[in-house]
């Protein structure tokens, strides 16, 4: 059936250094791409999004790649801070209500 | 985000009682969904609506139902509730142009 893989499950990283989570899906039907964040004991917000006919999207520090022949996205967080620390899901997307969400990565920003 | 809202936003229910879900929403978006959330399992969609009246069973549907008589609300409704239902459940809207879900703020949701 359709899936979603997403690594690392757990991600530590110094404040300011760079984070990266990547997401491989299974349908090749799959169209968008959200990225959500959640914080302890919020709901998921969307962070970003992208869509497949475009390979790279970006706003401020954070950025989404899509490759499409391999079926892998990656969410990538520039210049850290204590406050991106969260879990971050990712879902691949097709019709009109199949979101397969991945099963997150927990983000940790050490000061 | 004030948009969409979700009550109870906690409930204890015993095992075989009955219990529902509150979601409504001010967008007038025709798709609705709910998802629970389990450790190491992400979210799941247990159920969605397309509009009024249009329901269908999403990836986890057992054991739950739902319904739609009016656009900005969809709940939904444990029939008999089991310990395997406890989880934190999110319902979410979809507007008719553009991709984009938006999530209310879950109900937790523990059977005893």
């Amino acid at each position: 059936g359709e899936n979603v893989e997403q690594h690392p499950s757990t991600l530590s990283v110094q404040e300011g250094d760079s984070a990266v989570i990547k997401c491989t899906y299974s349908d090749s039907a799959s169209n968008y791409f959200p990225w959500y964040k959640q914080e302890l004991g919020k709901r998921p917000q969307l962070i970003i999004d992208i869509r497949s006919n475009v390979g790279e999207k970006k706003d401020q520090r954070i950025a989404v790649t899509l490759n499409k022949t391999a079926k892998h996205f990656s969410l990538h967080i520039t210049e850290t801070q204590p406050e991106d620390s969260a879990v971050y899901f990712c879902a691949a997307s097709w019709g009109t209500y199949k979101y397969i969400f991945g099963t997150g990565t927990r983000l940790k920003v050490l000061a | 985000d004030a948009g969409i809202t979700q009550s109870p936003r906690y409930k204890i229910t015993e095992t075989g009682r009955q219990v529902t879900l509150m979601c409504h929403q001010t967008w007038s978006h025709s798709y609705m969904f709910w998802y629970r959330q389990d450790l190491g399992h992400g979210l799941r969609l247990i159920y969605y609506s397309a509009a009024a009246d249009i329901t269908d069973k999403g990836e986890v549907p057992d054991g739950y139902v739902v319904s739609r008589s009016k656009t900005e609300n969809f709940p939904l409704t444990l029939e008999s509730a089991t310990r395997s239902q406890t989880s934190v459940y999110f319902c979410a809207s979809r507007g008719d142009t553009g991709y984009e879900q938006y999530f209310g703020p879950g109900t937790r949701l523990t059977v005893t």
